[in-house]
């Protein structure tokens, strides 16, 4: 089965940087994805990482250990709109298996 | 435009009631998922469907059914045995190509 793993909530001031931690189980393993999810909203994509490493987009970052079935979001300069959930998801085995952690809450605060 | 589209936006279920959520999406994905999310918790999977007339449960299929008659649709039932029905349910879509998965806006169903 599978199995992800983040923080449940995380407060940050205005301009910071912020990490979010997912360490994961799975059987097979196609790539790490995160997601924002504004209250009441649907969640929208933000990155995708199949290999080791660190992809950036834009104020978001996102790296990968697969030896260490561990990834982790970076935003930079925080902005008050980036309060909402994070859920890190992982494609297991069966290709299109798409499996959520259970979300990080960010607060950004003044 | 391409997306997907989930109908409707809120539903009010009696007890001891079968009540049907839509998901419609045009992107030409194979795999579509139904998830349900609790009040600030995460989304568990109900049931996904890779390809049309086949499906999988996934963590929680008790008191849910589902068809995939047509590549576009894949709607949730919710059934009477569902004891605690009340929750968003949010439908998504994925192509096994990409790396994307795109989600409709949700249905909130509650139990009256």
């Amino acid at each position: 089965g599978q199995s992800l793993e983040q923080p449940s909530e995380v407060t940050a001031v205005e301009g910071a940087i912020v990490q979010i931690n997912c360490t994961y189980q799975t059987s097979g393993f196609y790539g790490l994805s995160w997601y924002q999810q504004h209250d009441g909203g649907a969640p929208t994509f933000l990155s995708y990482n199949a290999l080791d490493g660190l992809e950036e987009t834009g104020r978001f970052s996102s790296f990968l250990s697969r030896s260490d079935s561990y990834g982790y979001l970076l935003l930079q300069e925080l902005q008050m709109k980036d309060s909402a959930s994070y859920f890190c998801a992982v494609r297991g085995s069966g290709a299109n298996n798409l499996f959520f952690g259970t979300g990080t809450r960010l607060t950004v605060i003044p | 435009d391409g997306g997907i589209t989930q109908s409707p936006k809120y539903l009010f279920r009696k007890e001891g009631q079968n009540v049907t959520l839509s998901c419609e999406q045009n992107l030409n994905h194979d795999a579509m998922y139904w998830y349900r999310q609790d009040p600030g918790q995460g989304l568990r999977l109900i049931y996904y469907s890779q390809i049309v007339n086949d499906f999988q449960k996934g963590d929680i299929a008790e008191g849910y059914s589902v068809s995939r008659e047509k590549k576009e649709s894949f709607p949730l039932t919710v059934t009477s045995a569902q004891k605690n029905p009340t929750a968003f349910y949010l439908c998504a879509s994925f192509d096994r190509g990409r790396t994307e998965a795109f989600f409709g806006q949700g249905t909130r169903l509650t139990v009256v």
